[in-house]
């Protein structure tokens, strides 16, 4: 099955810094890359997301970036804000005919903007 | 999302106990999955549905089982023979397409052991 890796588990950065978290999946045929965040206690939600036909996705602040032959994805944030602080999770999931099927996630990165 | 409604917010078991959990969604999404949350962990998926009567087995499947005889409906049943049901479960739903689709979550559920 897919195994999907995140660094680092925590980033402190100073506010309006960039950060970067970096994942990697291990299962070729995962096509799908979302990026959720989770609030303490809260839902997660998704932020963005990129599909294996595609290298780079901008919103604003926030940026994804594919490399399918190193299997590694990164989600950029630039010119963090307090309200960004949280914890950010990658996941990964299969190319599926049914377009519904489960995602591996990594195990998470707490990131703290200080202020 | 506000279409997406998980009961209870906590729930507690005693030993030897089968508890259900509630997922309903408004969004008229076909796909339904449920995932456990533990402390300092990624979700991990247990069961998933992508259409009605019909359902897979996740990564951690053991100790638990599902039901999906309506659309906007997939309950989660942790068994007696879940051993460390102690963790937050996620209820997520999406459409289906040609690809993987965006996945919605509930506010979850806290499970934990009297």
């Amino acid at each position: 099955g897919e195994n999907v890796e995140q660094h680092p588990s925590t980033l402190s950065v100073q506010e309006g810094d960039s950060a970067v978290i970096k994942c990697t999946y291990s299962d070729s045929a995962s096509n799908y890359f979302p990026w959720y965040k989770q609030e303490l206690g809260k839902r997660p939600q998704l932020i963005i997301d990129i599909r294996s036909n595609v290298g780079e996705k901008k919103d604003q602040r926030i940026a994804v970036t594919l490399n399918k032959t190193a299997k590694h994805f990164s989600l950029h944030i630039t010119e963090t804000q307090p309200e960004d602080s949280a914890v950010y999770f990658c996941a990964a999931g299969p190319f599926s005919g049914g377009g519904a099927d489960g995602l591996t996630f990594g195990k998470g990165t707490h990131l703290i903007i200080q202020p | 999302d506000g279409g997406i409604t998980q009961s209870p917010k906590y729930l507690f078991r005693k030993e030897g106990q089968n508890v259900t959990l509630s997922c309903e969604q408004n969004l008229n999404h076909d796909a339904m999955y449920w995932y456990r949350q533990d402390p300092g962990q990624g979700l991990r998926l247990i069961y998933y549905s992508q259409i009605v009567n019909d359902f897979q087995k996740g990564d951690i499947a053991e100790g638990y089982s599902v039901s999906r005889e309506k659309k906007e409906s997939f309950p989660l049943t942790v068994t007696s023979a879940q051993k460390n049901p102690t963790a937050f479960y996620l209820c997520a739903s999406s459409i289906r397409g040609l690809q993987n689709q965006p996945q919605h979550f509930g506010d979850g559920t806290r499970l934990s052991i009297l």
